[in-house]
This record gives structure tokens, sequence and C-alpha cells, in this order.
């Protein structure tokens, strides 16, 4: 069973900064990896899969990168926007899946 | 537009059952295999189920196998997950989840519903 790890669990920032968050495969799951974001009362959004590739409509100051165990998800210029959970996603043992635990972005 | 709207949630009694719904619009459901997904209060997201865009293959999560049936009607663009013998453990959010396939055979969820509630107590 692959374990996904996000740190930090929350990340205090301010808008236009830019931050980055980052998620740990405790194995290798290649570049088969998601990252989302969620806010309440709405469904997730992908963001990123590839583990670099941007999702149709997401603005370039969003980027993903990483392969093996190690990715990162970073947000320039940060929006009022952007202020929400972010989780990661492994789908190198599809067709199940494993997620992190999630970060929450706050203003 | 693409959308998945989930229904069927509820108040469930310990050792009963719910039938939930995944209605899909704007897309041919048939081409896609579907997952569904939960999250318990506080908790993380928890992958549940998988069935195939036939629906000749279904894949479950060890906690929920045995117990959870995954199921879809590709007529009428729904896809179905039964929920017998139901336990605390498994109240939560779920959520319906499109998968798309990457070039080298993996698939990743790509559209999402909003989710519906799920609550087992007495």
């Amino acid at each position: 069973e692959i374990v996904m790890t996000q740190s930090p669990a929350t990340l205090s920032v301010s808008p236009g900064e830019r931050v980055t968050l980052s998620c740990r495969a405790s194995q290798s799951v290649s570049s088969n990896l998601a990252w989302y974001q969620q806010k309440p009362g709405q469904a997730p959004r992908l963001l990123i899969y590839g583990a670099s590739t941007r999702a149709t409509g997401i603005p370039g100051r969003i980027s993903g990168s990483g392969s093996g165990t190690e990715f990162t998800l970073t947000i320039s210029n940060l929006q009022s926007e952007d202020f929400a959970v972010y989780f990661c996603q492994q789908y190198n043992t599809w067709p199940s899946f494993a997620f992190g635990q999630g970060t929450k972005l706050e203003i | 537009e693409v959308q998945l709207l989930e229904s069927g949630g509820g108040l469930g009694q310990p050792g009963g059952s719910l039938r939930l719904s995944c209605a899909a619009s704007g897309f041919n459901l048939m081409t896609y295999a579907m997952s569904w997904v939960r999250q318990a209060p506080g908790k993380g997201l928890e992958w549940v189920s998988t069935i195939s865009g036939t629906g000749g293959s279904t894949f479950y999560t060890d906690s929920v196998k045995g117990r959870f049936t995954i199921s879809r009607d590709n007529y009428i663009n729904t896809v179905y997950l039964q929920t017998d013998r139901l336990g605390a453990e498994d109240t939560a959010m779920y959520y319906c989840a499109r998968l798309v396939a990457t070039n080298n055979g993996y698939y990743y969820m790509d559209v999402w519903g909003k989710g519906i509630t799920v609550t087992v107590s007495s």
C-alpha cells in the first residue's frame, strides 16, 4: 500500500506571495501524480496531472514538479481564489488510488 | 458542460443500506471508467471503488469488499454505489469522479461531483 504524505498541514500566507506545497509517496509512483484544489461545498478541481501537466483552464502561475517519491505544487502571486485545501493523489496503482491528507492554504 | 451529480445519501441505520447515484451529463458516460471516493469528517480522501466503462470490471478498497457494490447504467448515464451492512466508519461525504486515461495506460480523476453526505447512526 502506497502512503501519500503532504506537508505542511496548514500554510498561512498573504496574497501576492509564492508558496510551495509538498507531497511525498512511500514508494515510487513514477509521474503518476495529480493535484486537486478543494473549496468548501464545491467539487474538487483537477489542477495538475502527470506530476507537471496543467489541466485545462489552470493558470500558468500554478505549476507542479517531481517524480518518483517527491512532488511539489507551486503557486505564484497568490490570489484570493487560491485559498483552499490542496491534496495530491497517486494513480500509479490504478484502479486503486491513494490521496494525501491535504494542505490548507489560509490567509 | 461536464457535470456529475450525486444523490441518495442521508441517514442510514447501522447494518442498513443506502443506494447512492451519480448522474452524469455533458459527456458519453459509456466511454469512461468511474470511481467513488469518500471523505470522513476531519479525515482525508479515501478511494472506495472503481468500475470500468462497460461495467465488466469492478474494484473495491478492502474495507468495503463484500458490503458495497458499484454498478452503472450507461443508457441513463448513471453510476451507482449500493452500500450494505453500513457501519459508523462509513459516515462520510461520498464523491463520484470520472476517470480519464493517460497515454501510457494509467487513469486519473479529472471531473468530480460536489458529493453527497452519508451518516450512519441509530
